[in-house]
């Protein structure tokens, strides 16, 4: 599964868009884009998904240039409550098991 | 439906003592993983079940731990002669075998060994 690289910590206010940028150089033809979101003692959520172009549910937004190298994840004016690690996957279309880093840790603040 | 629900919360148990934690996925779905996670860092992948069928062991996954799926329902993992680096938030997700479809995590049991 390719590797991929995020910030380790971002900073933000209430009410601006954070955009969280992934790095994924050896990403391979089978492989999607996958964000999930970590609150302290929770297990991750699922946030989005893609494969290319640009993807958009509820929560966030999911931008991917065509050559796939990387991904930036748009969250639309955020509040305390979206402050929690965000991490970037890739995962293959076989379903199998999910690859962590260390994820984004993102404070918003007042 | 109520998510993936997981047995106990916490757990404080002393060194070489065994300890059990349960995992009841979303009842629909075919597969359930084993994460394990400690202070600062990513979920890492442990073991995960396709029905009742263990397809996957990481090598985290010593000798002293143990994974059971009966019947393809709910899930145990064991760790026998419990250490101190045993330490951490285990982690149970389930999901769909289809494509594009996430993984539901449950909200972890904490064990502290002492």
């Amino acid at each position: 599964l390719a590797k991929t690289t995020q910030p380790i910590s971002m900073d933000s206010y209430e009410g601006q868009e954070v955009n969280i940028t992934c790095s994924h150089n050896n990403i391979a033809t089978n492989d999607y884009i996958t964000w999930y979101q970590q609150f302290p003692s929770q297990g991750p959520r699922f946030i989005i998904q893609g494969y290319k172009t640009k993807v958009t549910n509820e929560v966030a937004s999911l931008f991917i240039p065509a050559d796939r190298k990387s991904s930036t994840l748009s969250l639309p004016r955020v509040s305390l409550s979206d402050t929690a690690v965000y991490y970037c996957l890739a995962r293959n279309n076989a379903g199998n098991m999910l690859t962590f880093g260390g994820g984004t840790r993102l404070m918003v603040k007042p | 439906d109520t998510g993936v629900s997981q047995n106990p919360r916490h757990k404080i148990t002393k060194r070489g003592q065994n300890v059990t934690f349960r995992c009841d996925p979303i009842s629909e779905h075919n597969r359930l993983y084993w994460y394990r996670q400690t202070l600062g860092q990513g979920p890492e992948f442990l073991t995960y079940f396709q029905n009742e069928a263990q397809l996957e062991k990481s090598r985290l996954l010593s000798d002293r731990f143990s994974a059971e799926r009966p019947k393809g329902s709910f899930s145990t993992l064991e760790i026998q002669r419990t250490e101190q680096g045993d330490s951490a938030m285990y982690l149970c997700a389930s999901s769909l075998l289809q494509v594009g479809y996430g993984y539901t995590f449950g909200s972890g049991t904490r064990l502290t060994v002492v």
